[in-house]
């Protein structure tokens, strides 16, 4: 089955810097990679995704990069702001459907 | 509905005991998913659900565990004999396509087991 790894697992960021969080997966069937934001005490919720025959999909301050080759991919935020502070999770589908989740990113922005 | 519904929102339960939780999904997503997420922890993948079928149940912990799915909607995860390291919050999700895209969760289900 799928094994997805993130890093780092905690990310404090000054307001106004960026931040990135990077993930691995194993399975080359992989084709769907998602990325959810939970903040405290609430549900995950999607905020981007990528299909595997994209490099690249930016909305607003957030933006995800894929290397297929490499099985990674990036979530970048720019311009950090305190409600971006949440456990950032990243996901890969593998061939199997199950959406397999990375262990998560807990990013603190100082104000 | 407006979202996924689960219920009960929290059960507190003596260990060895019986507990069915239960998954409203998106009226009309074909794809339901079940996750455990232990405090402080990630999401664990339990079971999915395409139409009323699930394809794997591998992820199920152990043989206490169970899940079923009834006209492509409800779904009820059921755990028998509880232990305390079941004690974690668990998520259903639904999709309306599958393929492990666009899942929304609902608030989750969170278990004590004293």
């Amino acid at each position: 089955g799928e094994n997805v790894e993130q890093h780092p697992s905690t990310l404090s960021v000054q307001e106004g810097d960026s931040a990135v969080i990077k993930c691995t997966y194993s399975d080359s069937a992989s084709n769907y990679f998602p990325w959810y934001k939970q903040e405290l005490g609430k549900r995950p919720q999607l905020i981007i995704d990528i299909r595997s025959n994209v490099g690249e999909k930016k909305d607003q301050r957030i933006a995800v990069t894929l290397n297929k080759t490499a099985k990674h991919f990036s979530l970048h935020i720019t311009e950090t702001q305190p409600e971006d502070s949440a456990v950032y999770f990243c996901a890969a589908n593998g061939g199997d459907y199950k959406l397999s989740f990375g262990a998560g990113t807990t990013v603190t922005v100082r104000a | 509905g407006a979202g996924v519904s689960q219920s009960p929102s929290n059960k507190v339960t003596e260990k060895g005991k019986d507990v069915e939780l239960r998954c409203d999904p998106i009226s009309g997503h074909t794809a339901l998913y079940w996750y455990r997420q232990r405090l402080g922890q990630g999401l664990e993948f339990l079971i999915y659900f395409q139409g009323n079928s699930a394809p794997d149940k591998s992820g199920l912990p152990s043989d206490r565990f169970s899940a079923e799915r009834t006209g492509e909607s409800v779904s009820t995860l059921t755990i028998q004999r509880t232990q305390q390291e079941d004690s974690a919050v668990y998520l259903c999700a639904s999709s309306p396509t599958g393929g492990g895209e666009k899942l929304f969760f609902g608030s989750g289900t969170q278990l004590s087991v004293l």
